[in-house]
């Protein structure tokens, strides 16, 4: 159980391009879904975190107006990078998570972001 | 603000040594520590975690430990395997801010 699905796992676009992931819990309800990044190397950064039909709170230094993340639903959340360019280029991987987080999460496969 | 502490960065053992990552916490409102394993490009897979009420918790060669006053929490790798390696991931959850914080992570070479 505990499955998360996130898609598309690898992105390759153009600068100025706008690109959703999404996330979804296939078997259970995610009251709350935490957006990460990770650089080469490096650790899980929380962006934001996602809690359903509410708005997201976002991390200090990540712009909410440049990643827009959306959580419609129990076990849909969607990050939209608006208007991407070659610093955004990252490994984007998101995690859901059932009663506020207060039980753990379980990741998605993550999206390889790639801006030309 | 919070922040995780984890040591070392790099870990090299020989096969069958023990293996031990360290992580110190700040928010004293964590009450969840879990540790991942990420083989690269890939998820973070949740190997071992403890709650708050909990001193130590064991599942086969892997061991956690959590001194809550102190505010530290180990992981314990014995008889390690050429397939441990990767990197490890320490991460404190916090019911304050209802969020996880992440260790810098710590790259493990178990040499054959």
């Amino acid at each position: 159980g505990a499955v998360v699905s996130q898609h598309p796992s690898r992105v390759i676009c153009k600068s100025g391009t706008s690109v959703k992931i999404e996330c979804r819990s296939l078997d259970f309800q995610a009251t709350t879904m935490f957006w990460y990044r990770q650089f080469p190397k490096q650790s899980l950064m929380l962006m934001a975190t996602s809690n359903e039909g509410s708005k997201a709170t976002y991390e200090q230094g990540v712009e909410k107006d440049k990643f827009l993340i959306n959580h419609a639903s129990l076990t849909l959340s969607t990050l939209t990078v608006t208007s991407a360019h070659p610093e955004d280029s990252s490994f984007y991987i998101c995690s859901a998570s059932a009663d506020r987080g207060l039980q753990p999460q379980h990741f998605g496969d993550g999206t390889r972001l790639s801006i030309l | 603000g919070e922040n995780v502490e984890q040591h070392p960065s790099t870990l090299s053992v020989q096969e069958g040594d023990s293996a031990v990552i360290k992580c110190t916490y700040s928010d004293s409102a964590s009450n969840y520590f879990p540790w991942y394993k990420q083989e690269l490009g890939k998820r973070p897979q949740l190997i071992i975690d403890i709650r708050s009420n909990v001193g130590e918790k064991k599942d086969q060669r892997i061991a956690v430990t959590l001194n809550k006053t102190a505010k530290h929490f180990s992981l314990h790798i014995t008889e390690t395997q050429p397939e441990d390696s990767a990197v490890y991931f320490c991460a404190a959850f916090s019911a304050g801010t209802y969020k996880y914080i992440f260790g810098t992570g710590t790259r493990l070479k178990v040499l054959a």
